[in-house]
């Protein structure tokens, strides 16, 4: 099925330890970005994608890795997680342009304890 | 930097109400403006869009206009649904700088009851 998908869709995991939150977009899109989601701050940008093997940081990126190697996909690591980084997590693309609609993935709940 | 300003959330309407969410923006260059909607449990999606200002962006019964001398871009729905009920989200993109990530505000809940 085309479009963008995020796996897991639920998480938990404890202090600490790594985790990795996949996404997937089937249509060979230049730009992917991920964002987090929490109450009273809408969304935010934590690392963005151009192509590639290029990435940059966003607002928020303190405590997370990213990696494309492929373009179809940009997952997004957790090295050591904390409570603070329990939040929602999408996923979006889309072809390089600003004006071009941005697609989201469904997202990631992780929850830390 | 770049940033937008929504109203406070959550707005709450009967059904066939008139609905309005503010939504002003500060940007350098010449910002292009969008509307996303999150409807329960999903990802974003896009409401409309505006490039340019006088434009109107519109979709589903929503409209919104780019106001360059008052920097809004205020979302409009005439008579609003029960399935109308989401967050909605203003964003903006800069193209000073070429191909820079969207800028969203806070959001804004929405929910219609019947």
């Amino acid at each position: 099925d085309a479009g963008i998908t995020q796996s897991p869709r639920y998480k938990i995991t404890e202090t600490g330890r790594q985790v990795t939150l996949m996404c997937h977009q089937t249509w060979s899109h230049s730009y992917m970005f991920w964002y987090r989601q929490d109450l009273g701050h809408g969304l935010r940008l934590i690392y963005y994608s151009a192509a590639a093997d290029i990435t940059d940081k966003g607002e928020v990126p303190d405590g997370y890795v990213v990696s494309r190697s492929k373009t179809e996909n940009f997952p997004l690591t957790l090295e050591s997680a904390t409570r603070s980084q329990t939040s929602v997590y999408f996923c979006a693309s889309r072809e390089a342009g600003t004006l071009n609609e941005q697609y989201f993935g469904p997202g990631t709940r992780l929850t830390v304890t | 930097g770049d940033s937008v300003t929504q109203m406070e959330g959550p707005v709450t309407l009967s059904e066939e109400a008139f609905l309005t969410i503010n939504c002003t923006y500060t940007a350098t260059g010449y910002p292009s403006l969008f509307w996303y909607v999150q409807y329960p449990g999903e990802g974003l999606q896009l409401l409309l869009k505006a490039t340019k200002a006088d434009d109107k962006g519109s979709n589903k019964g929503f409209e919104a206009t780019y106001r360059k001398e008052t920097t809004s871009f205020h979302l409009e729905k005439g008579s609003v649904q029960v399935s109308d009920s989401a967050v909605y989200f203003c964003a903006l993109t800069s193209l000073l700088g070429g191909n820079t990530p969207l800028v969203f505000g806070k959001g804004t809940r929405l929910s219609v009851i019947a």
